[in-house]
C-alpha cells in the first residue's frame, strides 16, 4: 500500500526566502506525482505534475523534482511572497486500469511580510 | 476556464439527518472521483466513476454513504443517517478518460459540519 509522507508538517518563513518542501512515498512503482495547493477552506488547486519519465517540472517561482529509485519529490519556491502561505499536498498517482492518488496530509507554509 | 462544480459548499446538519453533496465535473471528463478531507488529512478516495459505472469504492462506508452519476455526467454523494464522525470537507475531482498523466482536477469542496 503506498504511502506518502510530507515533511515538515509546518514551516513559517519571512518573506523573499528560497524554501523546500519534502515529500516521500513508499512505493517506487508511481506512475506520475502532483503538487497541489490549498487555501483554508477551499478546494485543491494544481501546481504541477511530473510524469514518472520526468525528473522536474518548473511555473514560474516553483520548482519539482521527482526521483523515483529514492522515493522522493521536492517542491522549491524561490523569492516566496506572502501570497505563497497555504497548504501544500503532494500525492502520487498510481497507475493500471484506474489511476489512484495517495496524498500526504500536507506542509502548511506561513510566508510572514 | 474549465471547472469542477460542487454544490452546496457550506452544509451544517444534525446528526442522523440525510444529506446529499452535487458535482458537476469538467466537459468531456468521463472519470469523476469523491474524496472526504479529514481537517488536518489529506484527502482519502471514497468513489470513483468511469462514466456511470463504479471502478472503486472500497472505501466507501455503504452503509450509510451511497453515490451516484446516472448518466455519466454529474453526480450525487448522499449519506444517510449521519454522524459526528461525518465533519469533513468533501471534495469532487474528474480527469480524462485515456489521460497519459493521471491529473485530476478539483472542485471548491462542501464543507459538512455534523452537530
Amino acid at each position: 500500500k503506498q504511502e506518502v509522507t510530507q515533511i515538515p508538517a509546518a514551516l513559517s518563513v519571512p518573506e523573499g526566502e528560497n524554501l523546500v518542501l519534502n515529500c516521500s512515498f513508499t512505493d517506487s512503482a508511481i506512475y506520475n506525482l502532483q503538487w497541489f495547493r490549498q487555501d483554508p477552506g477551499k478546494g485543491l488547486t494544481s501546481l504541477l505534475l511530473i510524469q514518472s519519465s520526468q525528473r522536474e517540472q518548473t511555473s514560474g517561482r516553483l520548482n519539482a523534482s521527482l526521483d523515483k529509485s529514492s522515493g522522493r519529490s521536492t517542491l522549491y519556491i524561490a523569492a516566496s511572497q506572502p501570497g505563497d502561505s497555504a497548504t501544500y499536498l503532494c500525492a502520487g498517482i498510481s497507475g493500471g486500469s484506474n489511476y489512484k492518488l495517495t496524498f500526504g496530509k500536507g506542509t502548511l507554509l506561513t510566508v510572514n511580510p | 476556464e474549465a471547472e469542477v462544480a460542487q454544490s452546496p459548499r457550506y452544509k451544517i446538519t444534525e446528526k442522523s439527518q440525510a444529506v446529499a453533496f452535487w458535482c458537476d465535473p469538467i466537459s468531456g471528463h468521463a472519470t469523476l472521483y469523491w474524496y472526504r478531507q479529514i481537517l488536518g488529512q489529506g484527502p482519502e478516495l471514497l468513489v470513483q466513476f468511469q462514466d456511470e459505472s463504479v471502478v472503486d469504492d472500497s472505501q466507501l462506508p455503504k452503509d450509510r454513504f451511497s453515490a451516484e452519476r446516472l448518466k455519466g455526467v454529474d453526480s450525487t454523494l448522499k449519506i444517510q443517517p449521519a454522524e459526528l464522525g461525518d465533519s469533513a470537507m468533501y471534495l469532487c475531482a474528474s480527469s480524462l478518460a485515456q489521460t497519459p498523466s493521471g491529473e485530476q482536477f478539483f472542485g471548491p469542496g462542501t464543507r459538512l459540519t455534523v452537530l
